[in-house]
């Protein structure tokens, strides 16, 4: 079994429309969570960094952790054509271990 | 600020022949970090330098995988010899301290192997 799990997409949407993005895990024992995005041809930038469950917001990004379900979100709000890109989930058991990432869901907002 | 610089972007060679990866971290980043990124897949860390000692080399294939970081800022990935398995994208990040914390990982653009 992995240790993280993401579906691939491709998830195409319109303008506009609300996008979720998910990752589950197996081991209940990573602490901290992030989300990448990786535009095509380039390296992975950090978007988002959550420590511990709850929610956090910056923009039209929310980013929520549910570690009873081993279960993060990505919410991105009122999309926009720039923001089509693979949205990588990436997990750490602690702040000195290496990033765990999940395969990446390819985005496509359609204009 | 320069972002991390990776060369060269692109490299197609034949099966056996040696290739070699150059990083160029982001100033005054202690921290560098070689990944390998298969299509369709996240980046796996390959090894991890804090200045010019290699901190985690776990995971790479030690038999034809060899890295440097001289003088503790840029670095070199060598495979040698290549296999076909072996094409991917070669991602170089960066951080300013060790990994201890949330210090951001700052990516270069990669270099994109193909071996034929």
């Amino acid at each position: 079994q992995k240790e993280v799990e993401q579906d691939p997409g491709p998830l195409s949407v319109p303008e506009g429309a609300i996008v979720s993005l998910n990752c589950t895990y197996s081991n209940s024992a990573f602490q901290y969570f992030m989300w990448y995005r990786q535009y095509s041809r380039k390296g992975p930038e950090l978007l988002m960094y959550t420590y511990s469950s709850g929610n956090k917001e910056d923009g039209r990004f929310t980013a929520q952790v549910d570690k009873s379900s081993k279960y993060i979100s990505l919410f991105i709000r009122d999309s926009q054509p720039s923001d089509s890109a693979t949205y990588l989930c990436a997990l750490r058991y602690s702040s000195a271990s290496k990033i765990i990432f999940g395969s990446g869901t390819r985005l496509s907002i359609r204009p | 600020e320069a972002g991390v610089v990776q060369s060269p972007r692109y490299k197609i060679i034949e099966k056996k022949q040696p290739v070699a990866f150059w990083c160029n971290p982001i100033s005054g980043h202690n921290t560098l970090y070689w990944y390998r990124q298969n299509l369709g897949q996240g980046p796996e860390l390959l090894i991890r330098y804090e200045n010019e000692e290699a901190v985690d080399d776990s995971q790479l294939p030690k038999d034809r995988f060899s890295a440097e970081r001289l003088k503790g800022v840029d670095s070199t990935l060598k495979i040698q010899p290549a296999e076909l398995g072996d094409s991917a994208v070669y991602l170089c990040a960066s951080s300013p301290r060790g990994s201890a914390g949330t210090d951001t990982q700052y990516f270069g653009p990669g270099t994109r192997l193909t071996v034929l």
